[in-house]
């Protein structure tokens, strides 16, 4: 069964550029949308994106300024960046299968990796 | 882009039927039938329950079921279980995006 791992620095410093990468086991990353999503300490989860293995994307409004998402099929990996973080992006970002055109589903889902931003 | 409205809390015990509603707009939830359900338990990453509004995966319990009219969509449990005490997240499709709900906590009484 496919599984994905999220990778990347747990802390960032504010103004940076936050890192992850999405790493797909199990499974061709082709012919399907991957997401990222985050959730804070406590709160709702919110969706930053999805991209699709042709490397067309669907970006967060409140976020689309700074967000940059790419995908890799010969390694089976897709990536986000989030340039000029804040403590506000800091959170738990979880990566996920995205379904393919059409629909609005999240699964499998990664671990997480908890992201600090802070100095 | 505003999140889509759930109960912050809801509660029921062992054998009883509760009820989760997920409230967006003409804009989202009005519009497609893409709503999905999520359940999530502390320190864990979210499970998908119910896709298209009413559909299960395959290994999700038949006590989970959605539903949708107009606006609002809603998640319902039926026999509560222990096990089934966790927060629960809607998300619709909005036209090129997705937006989650703020999460609803169950807890079994």
């Amino acid at each position: 069964q496919v599984q994905l791992q999220e990778s990347g620095p747990g802390l960032v410093k504010p103004s940076e550029t936050l890192s992850l990468t999405c790493t797909v086991s199990g499974g061709s990353i082709s012919s399907y949308y991957w997401s990222w999503i985050r959730q804070p300490a406590g709160k709702g989860l919110e969706w930053i994106g999805r991209i699709y293995t042709s490397g067309s994307t669907n970006y967060n409004p409140s976020l689309k300024s700074r967000v940059t998402m790419s995908v890799d099929t010969s390694k089976n990996q897709f990536s986000l960046k989030l340039s000029s973080v804040t403590a506000a992006d800091t959170a738990v970002y979880y990566c996920a299968r995205a379904g393919w055109f059409g629909t609005n589903w999240f699964d499998p889902w990664g671990q997480g990796t908890l992201v600090t931003v802070s100095s | 882009q505003s999140a889509l409205t759930q109960p912050a809390s809801v509660s029921g015990s062992p054998g009883q039927s509760i009820t989760i509603s997920c409230t967006g707009t003409s804009s989202d939830v009005g519009s497609y039938n893409l709503v999905s359900w999520y359940q999530q338990h502390p320190g864990k990453a979210p499970k998908l329950m119910i896709y298209e509004v009413s559909k299960r995966p395959s290994g999700v319990s038949n006590r989970f079921s959605g539903s949708k009219s107009g606006n609002t969509a809603s998640l319902t449990i039926s026999g509560l279980q222990a096990e089934d005490e966790a927060d629960y997240y809607c998300c619709s499709y909005a036209g090129s995006s997705s937006r989650f709900g703020g999460g609803t906590k169950l807890t079994v009484l």
